[in-house]
C-alpha cells in the first residue's frame, strides 16, 4: 500500500521568504509523484510531477520539487513567497505498473503567506 | 469544455434527504474519479471509472452512496439518506492517461444540516 506524509498541517512566511514544504510516502514500487495546490473556494490545480528522468522537477508559478528515492521524499521549494501563495498545498503519488490507478493524498500543508 | 465542470457548486440538504452531485469530465478523458474532502482532511478516493470497464467502487464508505457514468461522458455521485457526516466537498477528476495526473474541478461544497 502506499501513503503520503505531509510534516507540517500550516506554515506562515513572510512575502519574499523562501519556503519548503514537506513531503515524504511510501510504496514498495515505482512511484509518480506530484505537487497540488489549492486555493480557497476552488479546485485543484497541477503545480508539477515527477514521473522519471531528473529529480528536480519545475513547476508553475515559480515552484520546484526534488524527488529524493533514498528519503522517500519530494519537498516543494520556492525561494520567494508572494502573498498570493497562500493556499493548501497536496502532495500525492501513485505507484506506476499494476492496476493501481488512485492518487493517494497527503492532509495539505496550509501555506500562509504574510506581509 | 475547456476544464471539468461540477454542480451544483454548493448543496445544503436536510439530513435524511437524498442529493445527486453531477460531473462533466474534459472531452475525450476517459477516466473520471470521485473523491471526498472533508474539512482539515487530504482527499479520500471515492470511486473510479474508465472507459467501459466495471468502476472500481472500493472507496465508497456506505450503500448510501451509489455512482453512473454515461459512456465517457457526465458522472452522477448520489448519495441517499444524507447524514451530517456526509458534508464535505466532493471533487471530481478526469484524466487521458492516468499516469500524468488529473485535472479537478471545483468541487461541490455538501452540507447537511
Amino acid at each position: 500500500a502506499q501513503s503520503v506524509t505531509q510534516l507540517d498541517s500550516q506554515v506562515p512566511v513572510f512575502e519574499e521568504a523562501p519556503v519548503e514544504l514537506r513531503c515524504n510516502y511510501s510504496s514498495s514500487v515505482s512511484v509518480y509523484l506530484f505537487w497540488y495546490v489549492q486555493y480557497p473556494n476552488q479546485g485543484l490545480q497541477l503545480l508539477l510531477k515527477y514521473l522519471s528522468g531528473s529529480t528536480l522537477v519545475k513547476g508553475i508559478n515559480g515552484f520546484e520539487a526534488e524527488f529524493n528515492k533514498s528519503q522517500t521524499s519530494f519537498h516543494l521549494r520556492k525561494p520567494s513567497v508572494h502573498i498570493s501563495d497562500t493556499a493548501e498545498y497536496f502532495c500525492a503519488v501513485f505507484s506506476s505498473g499494476g492496476s493501481n490507478y488512485k492518487l493517494t493524498f497527503g492532509k495539505g500543508t496550509l501555506l500562509t503567506v504574510n506581509p | 469544455g475547456a476544464g471539468v465542470s461540477q454542480s451544483p457548486s454548493n448543496k445544503v440538504t436536510e439530513k435524511g434527504k437524498d442529493v445527486e452531485l453531477r460531473c462533466d469530465p474534459i472531452s475525450g478523458h476517459t477516466a473520471l474519479y470521485w473523491y471526498r474532502q472533508r474539512l482539515g482532511q487530504g482527499l479520500e478516493f471515492l470511486i473510479y471509472f474508465q472507459g467501459n470497464s466495471a468502476p472500481d467502487k472500493s472507496g465508497l464508505p456506505s450503500d448510501r452512496f451509489s455512482a453512473e457514468r454515461t459512456g465517457e461522458s457526465v458522472s452522477t455521485l448520489t448519495i441517499q439518506r444524507t447524514q451530517q457526516e456526509d458534508s464535505a466537498v466532493y471533487l471530481c477528476a478526469s484524466s487521458s492517461d492516468r499516469n500524468y495526473g488529473y485535472t479537478f474541478g471545483s468541487g461541490t461544497r455538501l452540507t447537511v444540516v
